[in-house]
């Protein structure tokens, strides 16, 4: 069974930094594209980041020089380190596969990170 | 970047009845357009990919259709468990992959 647990939410100040880890399990992790997507309390969903089986990056405009994500392939966890964080950044952080040609078909149970002084 | 436009917001329905749900492109996106629904607490759950495909152990009660600018995804005989918010992704384009608004599917 594909399982996805994201951990490293929490309150942080504007400005500050957090860094959020995915923990996958139950599929070869390596072989997958793995995608960020946020949901702001209340709001719809949001693509943020995406990184594929060679380590290439892309992201929204949004957090572009501010999100870096990243992978480990020997301890199949996904990363995003945040910085320079602010209050719309506030959102449910869900860690997602990429299954190709199909769409995100698998999805942990989010984080949520609070931007706010 | 490619908006998708969500129609209507939202749709009060009663069980057993027929859901029809809207997702405009700003501009194409071939078939690369894939549906999720979404409870309360819960992540998103992918419902149709490729405009018409169902994603695996998706009832048949389930189907999409469109190509192009203008799709529909198409819920025959309402359970009490679809009753939700529902999002159209498009993938054709990208970076960024986007999401439309949503449609809130609500008990009438």
């Amino acid at each position: 069974e594909v399982q996805l647990v994201e951990s490293g939410g929490g309150l942080v100040q504007p400005g500050g930094s957090l860094r959020l880890s995915c923990a996958a399990s139950g599929f070869t992790f390596g072989t997958y594209w793995m995608s960020w997507v946020r949901q702001a309390p209340g709001k719809g969903l949001e693509w943020v980041a995406n990184i594929n089986q060679a380590g290439n990056k892309y992201y929204v405009d949004s957090v572009k020089g501010r999100f870096t994500i990243s992978r480990d392939n020997a301890k199949n966890s996904l990363y995003l380190q945040m910085n320079s964080l602010r209050v719309e950044d506030t959102a449910v952080y869900y860690c997602a596969r990429e299954y190709t040609g199909w769409g995100f078909d698998s999805w942990g149970q989010g984080t949520l990170v609070t931007v706010s002084s | 970047e490619i908006v998708l436009t969500q129609s209507p917001a939202t749709l009060s329905l009663s069980p057993g009845e027929r859901a029809t749900l809207s997702c405009r492109a700003s501009q194409s996106v071939s078939n690369y357009l894939a549906w999720y629904q979404q409870k309360p607490g819960q992540a998103p759950r992918l419902l149709i990919y490729d405009a018409s495909n169902r994603a695996t152990g998706i009832p048949a009660r389930f189907s999409g259709s469109g190509s192009g600018t203008d799709f529909t995804l198409t819920i025959t005989s309402l359970e009490p468990e679809d009753f939700a918010l529902y999002y159209c992704q498009q993938r054709y384009n990208w970076p960024p992959y986007t999401f439309g608004q949503g449609t809130k599917l609500e008990i009438k």
